[in-house]
């Protein structure tokens, strides 16, 4: 089993409708990010947290908010989409600062 | 403002020749650099890393190089096979607990 895991990994759905992508980790990893990755412009980060009670916001944090459930969970929400959010999703989490991160396998989202 | 650089969108190399991906970068406090693979519908994985305090990193095929003063940073794989073809990414942090990454460079290894 993997030990960061996306669901969905694929998601069609139309402009103005909330939806929520969630990542679990078996990991044990204090930090968890979730960044997106459009064509030409590499992974950009979303949101981050440190821990439950730690939530910051990333360079594109805009028409998205987070929740972090548990140490293991953290979940993505659009509240309500729009096009452009039309992208590849990853979830990461890492040990400490400055250590590696390890990613989910990737949420394919199109907003129509 | 892109502050980690990857200037070739692509690279194809034969079949045990040496490729070479290049990275550069402007901040001057990124103090870690690290380079990912990322196979089509998979997640980044990680590669190798290297300090600042660290010209040079080695793991098998793959060695990474960092110069500090051109603020240039490349990766190293030889021989190239196959099952390198992927698309890497450099990344960078400085004491902010987040990564900075580059656009990627897809490598295409031919036999």
């Amino acid at each position: 089993d993997a030990d960061v895991t996306q669901t969905p990994r694929n998601r069609i759905t139309k402009t103005g409708k909330r939806i929520m992508l969630e990542c679990s980790q078996t990991k044990g990893h204090d930090r968890m990010y979730w960044y997106r990755q459009d064509p030409g412009l590499g992974l950009r980060l979303i949101y981050y947290s440190f821990d439950v009670k730690d939530i910051n916001k990333g360079e594109i944090s805009d028409g998205y908010s987070v929740s972090r459930q548990a140490q293991a969970k953290f979940s993505l929400s659009l509240e309500s989409a729009i096009p452009n959010q039309t992208a590849l999703y990853f979830c990461a989490t890492a040990p400490g600062s400055g250590d590696i991160q390890y990613f989910g396998a990737g949420t394919r989202l199109s907003v129509l | 403002d892109q502050q980690v650089k990857q200037n070739s969108p692509s690279l194809s190399v034969q079949e045990g020749r040496i490729s070479i991906l290049n990275c550069d970068y402007t901040n001057s406090m990124f103090d870690y650099f690290l380079w990912y693979k990322k196979y089509p519908a998979e997640g980044p994985t990680f590669l190798i890393s290297i300090s600042s305090i660290k010209d040079k990193n080695e793991d098998g095929r793959f060695t990474v190089f960092l110069n500090k003063s051109a603020k240039h940073l490349s990766l190293h794989i030889v021989p190239s096979q196959p099952g390198d073809s992927a698309v890497y990414f450099c990344a960078a942090s400085g004491g902010t607990d987040k990564l900075i990454f580059g656009t990627g460079t897809r490598l295409q290894v031919f036999p």
